[in-house]
Formats: structure tokens, C-alpha cells, sequence
């Protein structure tokens, strides 16, 4: 099955700082990769996903870039933010499978 | 559009009872839910995959007998939980997933439900 990992598991970040999170998965079938932020005690939110057929894709501050080669995906966040701190999970999904993986989250802090 | 909700928010049982957590789809048609389980400053782990009206896919390591999914509309799917234990407290989490004609999407995402926090005395 599939396996994601990601680090770092916690990355603080002065505000308005740079933020990258890193995710890499094993299986090469995997073709959707979303990004989830969680805040202590509610559900995940989709923030940014990106699909095997594009490379990078941005939405304001937040974009994802896909390496399909080297199966690894990364989210970067510019000019953080108090309210970016959260939980951030990144998730791989298989071609014609539903399901998805998750990898094991990164705790950001921005320190104001 | 796409919300779904899960009841109840929290829960409070003694060992040995059993404890049904719903998940419902309120504006759209959820061809497959999702359910998992998320310990402290853990990830989420895909518990099973249900369908409509058939019988729910369960990830290896759980047990099916223990946590038993129905999925009996295109709205609801619910989770009981079985015989419970201290062990099995955690936060129980929905998903639901429409189709892109559903959702006017192209694609199919998953969107979660609030989530269910269990805790076994």
C-alpha cells in the first residue's frame, strides 16, 4: 500500500517568514495529492490539493509544487501568519482509488 | 454546499457499552464515506471505506466485528462502536465523497465531517 512521509514534524516561523513542508510517498501510482490544516480539536480543512498532470499550482500565499519523479510534494507558505499555525497534514490518493493516505503532520507555529 | 456533519460532537461511555457515531451528508449525494481514527498529535487512519448498500472495506488491522459501519443511505453512514474499551478512545472522523457531476467538480474530494470524540471510561 501506499506509504507518506513528512517532515518536519514541527517548524516554527517568524511571522512573515517562509514556511516549506515536505511530503514524499511510495507509491507511483498516486496521482492526488491534497493538503489539509488542522486546528486542536476540529477536522481537517483542504487547503491546497494538486493533481499528477500539473507541476505547481498556487492559490495567494499557499502553493504546492509535485515532483512526480522523485515522488515528493511540497507545501510552501509566504508571509505567514499568527492564524497559519496549525497541524498540516499532506495525503497521496492512487489512480482509480479513493482512499486516501496521510502523512504523519507537521506542527507550524509563527511566532509573531 | 458540501457540508457534513457528525453526531454526536463528543461522547462519554463506560467500558463494555456501545456508542454510534453518525455521518451525513446535508447538501449532496455521498457515494463513499470514510471513517478514521485520529489519536493525539497523531495523523488520521483510514478505519474502512463504505459504500452505499454494500458492505464496508475494512484497512487491515481492524477489527470488523468491533466497528461496524452501515451505510444505508446516500446520506448517512453510521459507525458503532462495539464493547468499548478505554483503548478505543480517540477522535473519530468522517469523510464523504460525492461525484464531480454532484459537486460540479472535476475530480472527487473528500470532505470531512467535524469529528467525534470518544472517550472510554
Amino acid at each position: 500500500g501506499e506509504n507518506v512521509e513528512q517532515h518536519p514534524s514541527t517548524l516554527s516561523v517568524q511571522e512573515g517568514d517562509s514556511a516549506v513542508i515536505k511530503c514524499t510517498y511510495s507509491d507511483s501510482a498516486s496521482n492526488y495529492f491534497p493538503w489539509y490544516k488542522q486546528e486542536l480539536g476540529k477536522r481537517p480543512q483542504l487547503i491546497i490539493d494538486i493533481r499528477s498532470n500539473v507541476g505547481e499550482k498556487k492559490d495567494q500565499r499557499i502553493a504546492v509544487t509535485l515532483n512526480k519523479t522523485a515522488k515528493h510534494f511540497s507545501l510552501h507558505i509566504t508571509e505567514t501568519q499568527p492564524e497559519d499555525s496549525a497541524v498540516y497534514f499532506c495525503a497521496a490518493s492512487p489512480l482509480g482509488n479513493e482512499k486516501l493516505t496521510f502523512g504523519t503532520g507537521t506542527r507550524l507555529t509563527i511566532i509573531p | 454546499g458540501a457540508v457534513v456533519s457528525q453526531h454526536p460532537s463528543w461522547v462519554i461511555c463506560k467500558s463494555g457499552t456501545s456508542v454510534k457515531i453518525e455521518c451525513r451528508s446535508l447538501d449532496f449525494q455521498a457515494t463513499t464515506m470514510f471513517w478514521y481514527r485520529q489519536f493525539p498529535k497523531q495523523s488520521l487512519m483510514l478505519m474502512a471505506t463504505s459504500n452505499e448498500g454494500s458492505k464496508a472495506t475494512y484497512e487491515q488491522g481492524v477489527e470488523k466485528d468491533k466497528f461496524l459501519i452501515n451505510h444505508a443511505s446516500l446520506t448517512l453512514s453510521t459507525l458503532t462502536v462495539t464493547s468499548a474499551h478505554p483503548e478505543d478512545s480517540s477522535f473519530y472522523i468522517c469523510s464523504a465523497r460525492g461525484t464531480g457531476d454532484t459537486l460540479r467538480r472535476g475530480y472527487n474530494e473528500q470532505f470531512f465531517g467535524p469529528g467525534t470524540r470518544l472517550t472510554v471510561l
